[in-house]
Formats: structure tokens, C-alpha cells, sequence
């Protein structure tokens, strides 16, 4: 069983707020992972940490910032949100022996801006 | 140019009837492929992995077959169930380096009538 958790699982607030999107595991895996889930798209990666201290920003482009200061949380930032913010944030983790492959995702945050 | 595709998009069955879900892909060098199911409102979770030289590969009453030659990838659902309704995402990863890079597919959403 997945033990990966996010919060809030949803989220509206007003344009320019800053915003923490919590994820914390408790398996110790030392990659993880935030994608970006639009309704009927593919997920795409916006950052991704091998370790701590390690964070590297994905495929797509993303104004929010990440930090891995423990092994088990890994949390996204968003400064100022805009309504092109809103979406579906997933964060996920994995073994380093399985390969740059996620094999567990939290139940996501819903979040949307206005 | 999105290089995992899935059809159809979407598909209704009745309740205990079986169906197939397919998966095409350009991306290369081939890793691995995994089949995920994603229910409404949680994040996705593994079904299957198959490797380049496996063919086929069952979890109960889900069977993922590969054939690498000509890229593609099925899963067929069995004996359907009400539970069965999610959507279900392929995802190809390639050992171009390595870290390798995940290639989502945007899912079939799969609805079960009773």
C-alpha cells in the first residue's frame, strides 16, 4: 500500500496569494516527483529530486519552486497565483534500484485559482 | 508531438463483459512500459511493467501484452467490474540515459454499466 500523502486535496483561492502544496512519504524512497494533470491531457513533469538537497525542474515549464531539505517531504511553492496555475498537482515516488520510473502517487491537490 | 498514444479515448461496457485497451508508441530507445489505473479523484496507481523481452503479463483480471516490434501494447480487462471504471494511462520509459524519461499517454477513461 502507497504511503504518499498530499495536502490540501483541494484548494481555491484568489490571483496572487502564495500557495505550499504539501507531500510527505513515509517508504524513505529517494526520488520524487511533481506533474502537472490537466482533465484528458497526459501528466507532465514540473520538477523531480533525486535526494536531498537534489531538485531539478521537469519537461514543462513551470513558475512554482520546489525544496527536499528531508528525505520524506517534498513540497511546491507557488510566490504569486494566477488562474493559469489551476490544475491537478501530483506528486509521486520511487526506489532508486527500480529506475526513474514513479511507482507511487499521492491522491493530488485540486487547485484552482481565481 | 505526444509519442505514446491511446485508444480509444474513451469507452463504455456493460458489467461483465471483457474489453481491450491500446497503447502505440514511437518512443526510443524502450525501457519498460507501464500500465497505470487512475480512479476519479486519486492518483494513478501500477498495474503492470513489461520489459522489452516480455510478451505478455497478467495482474488477475488485467493481461498487458508487448510486442516491441511493432510498438504497441494492449490491456485487456476481463470480466468487468463497476470497480473497473477509471482511466488508464500507458507510459513508456526510455533509456536514452541514465536517468531515463516517462512518456505518459493521455488514457482511455473506461465506464462500467451495471
Amino acid at each position: 500500500e502507497a504511503d504518499i500523502y498530499q495536502t490540501p486535496r483541494y484548494l481555491v483561492i484568489g490571483t496572487g496569494k502564495k500557495i505550499t502544496l504539501e507531500c510527505s512519504q513515509t517508504m524513505g524512497h529517494d526520488k520524487m516527483y511533481w506533474y502537472q494533470q490537466d482533465p484528458g491531457m497526459e501528466l507532465h513533469l514540473i520538477h523531480y529530486s533525486y535526494g536531498v538537497n537534489s531538485t531539478e525542474k521537469g519537461d514543462l515549464s513551470s513558475e512554482s519552486t520546489v525544496s527536499r531539505i528531508r528525505t520524506e517531504h517534498f513540497p511546491l511553492t507557488l510566490e504569486s497565483a494566477r488562474p493559469s496555475h489551476t490544475s491537478q498537482y501530483l506528486c509521486a515516488s520511487s526506489e532508486s534500484r527500480q529506475g526513474d520510473q514513479p511507482q507511487h502517487f499521492g491522491d493530488g491537490t485540486r487547485l484552482s485559482i481565481l | 508531438k505526444n509519442q505514446v498514444e491511446q485508444s480509444p479515448q474513451s469507452l463504455i461496457i456493460l458489467e461483465g463483459k471483457n474489453c481491450t485497451l491500446q497503447c502505440n508508441y514511437t518512443v526510443s530507445p524502450f525501457s519498460n512500459l507501464r500500465w497505470y489505473k487512475q480512479d476519479t479523484g486519486r492518483g494513478p496507481v501500477s498495474l503492470t511493467i513489461m520489459t522489452f523481452s516480455e510478451n505478455t503479463k497478467s495482474n488477475g483480471r488485467y493481461t498487458a501484452t508487448l510486442d516491441a516490434d511493432t510498438k504497441q501494447s494492449s490491456l485487456h480487462i476481463t470480466a468487468s467490474q463497476l470497480s473497473d471504471s477509471a482511466s488508464y494511462i500507458c507510459v513508456v520509459n526510455d533509456r536514452g540515459s541514465t536517468l531515463g524519461r516517462l512518456y505518459f499517454g493521455r488514457g482511455t477513461q473506461l465506464t462500467v454499466w451495471p
